[in-house]
């Protein structure tokens, strides 16, 4: 079965503290994506990464860490630094060059700070 | 001009009718208009989407009429089912950039038996 996965599906971090976040894919796509979700709201792009070792800021990325090591994996670390990380995250993949905006999601993962 | 808006953010239809979901934008440069379909604690799921060089494209019940000049592209879900109940976003891009999607804010459709 081709597709994206993440896990977990729930997580729960204290206040300070660093959690990862995995997101493996196996359709050969060279770029990756992580958005967060809020209630009411649409997604917002945190993080992308279009080639191993490369990736950019997206439009909220404070607070956020990312590593691509490898062409399957697109892991995100959320840092002590994001003053409200609660919400679902959401990693997607593409392939690259026209067609990089036609993007397939992963089932998510629901970040609750206690 | 970066922004996309959706409305409404919430519809209730019954079942057999028409649902209308509609996007406007102000970036002319966007030129890939897709539509995701997404159930409660599921990640989007691609639906349908349209460029620029059509008005319309249909995909079973589901159709997106894109009006180029009035920079609005809609979703109609004809014979609506229980089944479509969930929450719609439309996005917007450009195509040979960054693969970035700018999202609307969501419309959460129910379709009452």
């Amino acid at each position: 079965d081709g597709g994206i996965t993440q896990s977990p599906k729930y997580l729960f971090r204290k206040e300070g503290q660093n959690v990862t976040l995995s997101c493996e894919q196996n359709l050969n796509h060279d770029a990756m994506y992580w958005y967060r979700q809020d209630p009411g709201q649409g997604l917002r792009l945190i993080y992308y990464s279009q080639i191993v070792n490369d990736f950019q800021k997206g439009d909220i990325a404070e607070g956020y860490s990312v590593s691509r090591e490898k062409k399957e994996s697109f892991p995100l670390t959320v840092t002590s630094a994001q003053k409200n990380p609660t919400a679902f995250y959401l990693c997607a993949s593409s392939i690259m060059g026209d067609r990089s905006n036609e993007q397939f999601f992963g089932p998510g993962t629901r970040l609750t700070v206690l | 001009q970066q922004q996309v808006k959706q409305s409404p953010q919430s519809l209730i239809v019954q079942k057999g009718g028409i649902s209308i979901i509609n996007c406007a934008y102000e970036n002319t440069a966007f030129d890939y208009f897709p539509w995701y379909q997404q159930f409660p604690g599921k990640g989007p799921a691609l639906l349908i989407a349209i460029r620029p060089d059509v008005s319309e494209k249909k995909e079973g019940r589901f159709t997106i009429s894109f009006n180029k000049s009035a920079k609005q592209f809609s979703l109609h879900i004809m014979d609506s089912q229980p089944g479509d109940s969930a929450t719609y976003f439309c996005a917007a891009s450009i195509s040979s950039n960054t693969g970035k999607l700018i999202f609307g804010q969501g419309t959460t459709l129910q379709v009452k038996p």
